[in-house]
């Protein structure tokens, strides 16, 4: 069956530093993969999508890249601020249907 | 936009009692799903609903959860029995369709005691 595994489960940096976090999954090929944002006792957010075709993805400060030779997409957070400081979830295209299949998500803190 | 709406906020009951969750999602969304976040873990998929049919249920404990989506808009999730491992967080997502984001309620947190 696939498996998706966020590389650490928290990850601490400083102000000013960029972020970035790792997504690998295994046994599938999803034509697209979601980035999503989640705040304590609040549903995820969506932050991007990128595709299978795509290389790289970017929004104001956020980065993605999605290499599918490695079966990894990473995450980055440029010039992080304490404002960035959630947890991150990384979501695999499933079925053709749109499901979405969650990794565990990395928390991350950003230190003044 | 509205976004999407769930209630109740927060649920304590004991073991083997029953609980609903409601659901309305964002107007025009055809998709609906149904996730199920335990502490620490990401959102598994309970059920997903195209309108009011369901094109995915296969990871919905049958025995003791069902879903319905009657008119094609907002959504019940009920557990009858409810037992010590579902406590968790019920989020409902909705979708304009095939890679378009989910956009997640704020979901119900569930406790049973």
């Amino acid at each position: 069956s696939q498996k998706i595994e966020q590389n650490s489960e928290a990850l601490n940096i400083q102000e000013g530093k960029t972020a970035t976090l790792t997504c690998n999954y295994t046994n599938y090929s999803p034509a697209y993969l979601q980035w999503y944002r989640q705040d304590p006792g609040r549903g995820p957010v969506f932050l991007l999508l990128i595709r299978e075709n795509e290389k790289e993805k970017r929004k104001e400060r956020l980065k993605v890249t999605f290499d599918t030779t490695l079966k990894q997409s990473l995450f980055h957070i440029t010039a992080s601020q304490p404002a960035d400081s959630a947890t991150y979830l990384c979501a695999l295209e499933w079925g053709s249907q749109g499901n979405l299949i969650f990794g565990k998500g990395t928390k991350l803190s950003v230190k003044p | 936009e509205a976004g999407v709406a769930q209630s109740p906020r927060y649920k304590i009951i004991e073991k083997r009692q029953s609980v609903a969750f409601w659901c309305n999602p964002i107007s025009g969304h055809a998709t609906l799903y149904w996730y199920q976040q335990i502490l620490g873990q990401g959102p598994k998929l309970l059920i997903q609903f195209q309108n009011n049919g369901v094109v995915d249920d296969s990871q919905l404990p049958k025995d003791r959860f069902s879903a319905e989506r009657l008119k094609g808009v907002d959504s019940t999730l009920k557990i009858q029995p409810a037992k010590l491992e579902d406590s968790a967080v019920y989020l409902c997502a909705s979708s304009s369709g095939f890679e378009s984001p989910l956009h997640f309620g704020n979901g119900t947190r569930l406790t049973v005691t």
